[in-house]
Protein backbone atom coordinates (compact mmCIF):
# COMPACT_ATOMS: atom_id res chain seq x y z
CA UNK A 1 0.00 0.00 0.00
CA UNK A 2 1.28 3.41 -1.12
CA UNK A 3 -1.45 5.24 1.55
CA UNK A 4 -2.33 8.85 0.26
CA UNK A 5 0.19 10.03 -2.42
CA UNK A 6 -0.51 13.87 -3.16
CA UNK A 7 1.57 15.32 -5.96
CA UNK A 8 3.35 17.45 -6.94
CA UNK A 9 5.47 18.02 -3.77
CA UNK A 10 6.67 21.49 -4.31
CA UNK A 11 4.76 24.36 -6.35
CA UNK A 12 5.62 28.16 -7.83
CA UNK A 13 3.00 29.50 -9.71
CA UNK A 14 2.17 32.80 -10.60
CA UNK A 15 -0.88 35.22 -9.66
CA UNK A 16 -3.91 34.20 -11.80
CA UNK A 17 -2.91 30.65 -12.75
CA UNK A 18 -4.79 27.31 -12.82
CA UNK A 19 -3.90 24.18 -11.92
CA UNK A 20 -4.56 20.79 -9.84
CA UNK A 21 -3.21 19.23 -7.18
CA UNK A 22 -3.45 15.60 -6.94
CA UNK A 23 -4.58 13.06 -3.88
CA UNK A 24 -4.73 9.27 -4.45
CA UNK A 25 -5.41 6.80 -2.35
CA UNK A 26 -5.29 2.66 -2.75
CA UNK A 27 -6.91 1.66 0.62
CA UNK A 28 -10.37 1.60 -0.98
CA UNK A 29 -11.31 4.59 1.67
CA UNK A 30 -14.89 6.35 1.29
CA UNK A 31 -13.58 9.57 3.24
CA UNK A 32 -11.85 11.39 1.77
CA UNK A 33 -10.81 15.29 2.77
CA UNK A 34 -8.28 19.06 1.93
CA UNK A 35 -7.12 21.08 4.06
CA UNK A 36 -4.62 24.00 3.62
CA UNK A 37 -1.97 24.91 6.93
CA UNK A 38 -0.40 28.03 7.11
CA UNK A 39 2.73 28.84 8.71
CA UNK A 40 2.07 28.26 12.51
CA UNK A 41 -1.27 27.55 12.48
CA UNK A 42 -3.09 24.62 12.58
CA UNK A 43 -4.64 22.42 9.42
CA UNK A 44 -8.19 24.28 7.93
CA UNK A 45 -10.86 21.86 6.43
CA UNK A 46 -11.18 23.20 2.63
CA UNK A 47 -13.41 20.67 0.89
CA UNK A 48 -14.39 17.08 1.68
CA UNK A 49 -16.36 13.57 -0.15
CA UNK A 50 -17.69 11.17 1.34
CA UNK A 51 -17.79 8.87 -1.64
CA UNK A 52 -17.43 9.02 -4.97
CA UNK A 53 -19.80 11.73 -6.73
CA UNK A 54 -20.27 13.60 -3.52
CA UNK A 55 -18.83 16.82 -1.79
CA UNK A 56 -18.97 19.02 0.39
CA UNK A 57 -17.53 22.67 1.44
CA UNK A 58 -15.33 23.14 4.70
CA UNK A 59 -14.42 25.95 6.49
CA UNK A 60 -11.73 27.75 3.69
CA UNK A 61 -13.88 26.52 0.06
CA UNK A 62 -13.29 29.85 -1.89
CA UNK A 63 -11.26 29.69 -4.81
CA UNK A 64 -10.70 25.78 -4.95
CA UNK A 65 -13.21 23.43 -6.83
CA UNK A 66 -13.17 19.61 -6.28
CA UNK A 67 -14.57 16.33 -7.93
CA UNK A 68 -14.45 12.83 -6.90
CA UNK A 69 -15.45 10.46 -9.95
CA UNK A 70 -13.63 7.36 -8.13
CA UNK A 71 -13.04 6.23 -5.24
CA UNK A 72 -9.20 6.55 -5.76
CA UNK A 73 -8.85 10.12 -6.25
CA UNK A 74 -9.62 13.35 -4.83
CA UNK A 75 -8.06 16.26 -7.14
CA UNK A 76 -7.75 19.96 -5.61
CA UNK A 77 -8.19 22.37 -8.04
CA UNK A 78 -7.13 26.14 -7.91
CA UNK A 79 -9.11 28.54 -10.49
CA UNK A 80 -7.14 31.26 -10.32
CA UNK A 81 -4.08 30.88 -7.51
CA UNK A 82 -3.67 33.83 -5.56
CA UNK A 83 -0.73 35.10 -3.06
CA UNK A 84 -3.00 34.30 -0.20
CA UNK A 85 -3.02 30.83 -1.21
CA UNK A 86 0.44 30.06 -0.48
CA UNK A 87 0.35 26.93 1.68
CA UNK A 88 0.78 23.72 2.63
CA UNK A 89 -1.58 21.59 1.17
CA UNK A 90 -3.04 18.22 2.54
CA UNK A 91 -4.94 15.52 1.53
CA UNK A 92 -6.56 12.63 4.11
CA UNK A 93 -8.27 9.52 3.68
CA UNK A 94 -10.26 7.19 6.06
CA UNK A 95 -13.19 4.93 6.45
CA UNK A 96 -15.76 3.94 9.29
CA UNK A 97 -15.95 0.05 9.85
CA UNK A 98 -19.60 -0.06 11.88
CA UNK A 99 -19.74 2.36 14.37
CA UNK A 100 -16.18 3.16 14.19
CA UNK A 101 -13.91 5.75 12.79
CA UNK A 102 -10.78 4.90 11.74
CA UNK A 103 -8.84 8.13 11.57
CA UNK A 104 -7.31 10.12 8.50
CA UNK A 105 -4.28 9.25 6.94
CA UNK A 106 -2.70 12.04 5.56
CA UNK A 107 -0.64 11.90 2.57
CA UNK A 108 2.83 14.41 2.74
CA UNK A 109 1.69 17.51 1.54
CA UNK A 110 2.04 20.20 -1.41
CA UNK A 111 4.27 22.90 -0.91
CA UNK A 112 2.53 25.67 -2.83
CA UNK A 113 3.77 29.29 -3.14
CA UNK A 114 1.86 32.05 -5.37
CA UNK A 115 3.53 34.61 -6.27
CA UNK B 1 -17.24 23.40 16.53
CA UNK B 2 -16.27 23.69 20.15
CA UNK B 3 -12.68 24.79 20.93
CA UNK B 4 -9.94 23.07 22.75
CA UNK B 5 -7.45 24.89 25.11
CA UNK B 6 -3.52 23.22 25.10
CA UNK B 7 -0.60 24.56 26.51
CA UNK B 8 1.88 26.16 23.64
CA UNK B 9 5.16 24.07 24.55
CA UNK B 10 6.07 21.20 26.98
CA UNK B 11 8.98 19.10 27.28
CA UNK B 12 9.26 15.80 28.45
CA UNK B 13 12.40 13.46 29.69
CA UNK B 14 13.15 10.71 27.32
CA UNK B 15 12.14 7.45 28.41
CA UNK B 16 8.97 9.02 31.06
CA UNK B 17 5.38 9.48 30.56
CA UNK B 18 4.32 12.61 28.59
CA UNK B 19 1.27 13.80 29.50
CA UNK B 20 -0.33 15.89 27.41
CA UNK B 21 -3.30 18.19 28.55
CA UNK B 22 -6.37 19.19 26.85
CA UNK B 23 -9.69 21.45 28.29
CA UNK B 24 -12.94 21.30 26.23
CA UNK B 25 -15.09 22.52 28.59
CA UNK B 26 -17.73 23.51 26.27
CA UNK B 27 -17.87 19.96 24.72
CA UNK B 28 -21.42 18.85 23.70
CA UNK B 29 -22.40 15.50 24.32
CA UNK B 30 -21.55 13.82 20.53
CA UNK B 31 -18.56 15.23 20.30
CA UNK B 32 -15.30 13.50 20.08
CA UNK B 33 -12.50 14.25 21.17
CA UNK B 34 -9.46 13.37 18.68
CA UNK B 35 -6.10 13.58 19.21
CA UNK B 36 -3.71 13.66 16.16
CA UNK B 37 0.10 14.61 16.03
CA UNK B 38 2.40 16.19 13.24
CA UNK B 39 6.40 15.91 13.07
CA UNK B 40 8.54 18.50 11.75
CA UNK B 41 6.23 19.37 8.21
CA UNK B 42 4.61 15.91 7.70
CA UNK B 43 1.27 15.06 7.69
CA UNK B 44 -0.63 14.71 10.44
CA UNK B 45 -0.47 11.31 11.99
CA UNK B 46 -3.84 9.64 13.74
CA UNK B 47 -3.14 8.66 17.63
CA UNK B 48 -6.61 8.28 19.12
CA UNK B 49 -9.69 9.56 19.54
CA UNK B 50 -12.70 8.53 22.28
CA UNK B 51 -16.04 9.83 23.40
CA UNK B 52 -16.28 9.15 26.78
CA UNK B 53 -14.20 6.22 28.30
CA UNK B 54 -10.99 5.80 28.69
CA UNK B 55 -9.22 4.24 25.17
CA UNK B 56 -6.21 2.40 24.73
CA UNK B 57 -3.98 1.38 21.36
CA UNK B 58 -0.59 1.11 20.63
CA UNK B 59 0.51 4.25 20.14
CA UNK B 60 -0.79 5.94 23.31
CA UNK B 61 -3.93 6.12 26.29
CA UNK B 62 -6.72 8.70 26.26
CA UNK B 63 -8.18 9.79 29.79
CA UNK B 64 -11.36 11.71 29.38
CA UNK B 65 -13.02 12.82 32.64
CA UNK B 66 -16.23 11.86 33.66
CA UNK B 67 -17.97 15.27 33.10
CA UNK B 68 -16.21 15.46 29.77
CA UNK B 69 -14.39 18.84 30.20
CA UNK B 70 -10.97 17.70 29.86
CA UNK B 71 -8.90 14.84 28.51
CA UNK B 72 -5.13 13.82 28.91
CA UNK B 73 -2.57 12.02 26.29
CA UNK B 74 -0.38 9.69 27.72
CA UNK B 75 2.59 8.93 25.71
CA UNK B 76 3.83 5.65 28.38
CA UNK B 77 7.59 5.57 27.48
CA UNK B 78 8.71 8.70 25.38
CA UNK B 79 11.08 8.82 22.67
CA UNK B 80 13.18 11.41 20.90
CA UNK B 81 10.70 10.14 17.56
CA UNK B 82 7.86 11.37 19.68
CA UNK B 83 8.86 14.91 19.26
CA UNK B 84 5.95 16.91 17.62
CA UNK B 85 3.12 19.44 17.50
CA UNK B 86 0.02 17.26 19.47
CA UNK B 87 -3.51 18.59 18.59
CA UNK B 88 -6.09 17.85 20.66
CA UNK B 89 -9.29 18.31 18.43
CA UNK B 90 -13.06 17.98 19.05
CA UNK B 91 -15.29 16.72 16.24
CA UNK B 92 -18.79 15.20 15.56
CA UNK B 93 -19.49 12.32 13.63
CA UNK B 94 -21.57 13.32 10.44
CA UNK B 95 -24.29 11.42 8.85
CA UNK B 96 -22.10 10.21 6.61
CA UNK B 97 -20.00 8.97 9.32
CA UNK B 98 -17.05 10.84 8.65
CA UNK B 99 -15.70 13.76 10.75
CA UNK B 100 -14.56 17.15 10.10
CA UNK B 101 -11.48 17.96 11.99
CA UNK B 102 -11.13 21.98 13.38
CA UNK B 103 -7.35 21.71 14.13
CA UNK B 104 -6.00 24.74 16.80
CA UNK B 105 -2.34 25.16 17.00
CA UNK B 106 -1.63 22.23 19.44
CA UNK B 107 1.26 21.76 22.05
CA UNK B 108 4.62 21.77 20.55
CA UNK B 109 6.14 18.35 22.48
CA UNK B 110 10.01 18.08 22.74
CA UNK B 111 11.65 15.05 24.09
CA UNK B 112 14.51 15.81 25.97
CA UNK B 113 17.78 13.29 25.78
Amino acid sequence: NAGVTQTPKFQVLKTGQSMTLQCAQDMNHEYMSWYRQDPGMGLRLIHYSVGAGITDQGEVPNGYNVSRSTTEDFPLRLLSAAPSQTSVYFCASSYSAGTSFMGYTFGSGTRLTVV
Amino acid sequence: DAKTTQPPSMDCAEGRAANLPCNHSTISGNEYVYWYRQIHSQGPQYIIHGLKNNETNEMASLIITEDRKSSTLILPHATLRDTAVYYCILALISNFGNEKLTFGTGTRLTIIP
